[in-house]
């Protein structure tokens, strides 16, 4: 069975510049959530959808927003890139408390 | 606010031997817990998890303790392998499903 696949691996921009992640949950899952992670820090929580609703957001700025689609895919997306938001962004399927993470993106903010 | 804590950075330890991981919280809130293994450059993989109506949970080689008057959860390997080399995070869930991470444990195996 395919897991949690995320597009594109890794990814640079320029401070100002806007970028959009997707995630493909694992097929039968509804719920997505996005995960922001910086080195040597665990994962901070951003957003969790579930059947295209928003369910929660974490303490992040109004720069980032997401949406599900009705094939429970997600994007996550950032405007007026920062140095700060260089981080690897993971996003995760579940279909009750276990969450299961794909391989993330790498995103770097020159 | 840290609401859930890995006190320790780092641990080695010998193939064979056990590994204990801790964990603490300070949200009673939380009612589940989930240990995640994670390798550069990867995603974190899922462990193990427990309810915090249990306060133990096995699979394989890997034992999950939950002390909830302590506010304090363990992973216990046994034996280790240099495989199971890796940053372990531990997360803790509330009724909302959103994970909050520790800052993880880096565990060597040495052979």
């Amino acid at each position: 069975d395919a897991g949690v696949t995320q597009s594109p691996t890794h990814l640079i921009k320029t401070r100002g510049q806007h970028v959009t992640l997707r995630c493909s949950p694992i097929s039968g899952h509804k719920s997505v959530s996005w995960y922001q992670q910086v080195l040597g820090q665990g994962p901070q929580f951003i957003f969790q959808y579930y059947e295209k609703e928003e369910r929660g957001r974490g303490n992040f700025p109004d720069r980032f927003s997401a949406r599900q689609f009705p094939n429970y895919s997600s994007e996550l997306n950032v405007n007026a890139l920062l140095l700060g938001d260089s981080a690897l962004y993971l996003c995760a399927s579940s279909p009750d408390y276990e969450q299961f993470f794909g391989p993330g993106t790498r995103l770097t903010v020159l | 606010d840290q609401q859930v804590k890995q006190n320790s950075p780092s641990l080695s330890v010998q193939e064979g031997r056990i590994s204990i991981l801790n964990c603490d919280y300070t949200n009673s809130m939380f009612d589940y817990f989930l240990w995640y293994k994670k390798y550069p450059a990867e995603g974190p993989t899922f462990l193990i998890s427990i309810s915090s109506i249990k306060d133990k949970n096995e699979d394989g080689r890997f034992t999950v303790f939950l002390n909830k008057s302590a506010k304090h959860l363990s992973l216990h390997i046994v034996p280790s392998q240099p495989g199971d080399s890796a940053v372990y995070f531990c997360a803790a869930s509330d009724y909302r499903g959103k994970l909050i991470f520790g800052q993880g444990t880096e565990l060597s195996v040495k052979p």
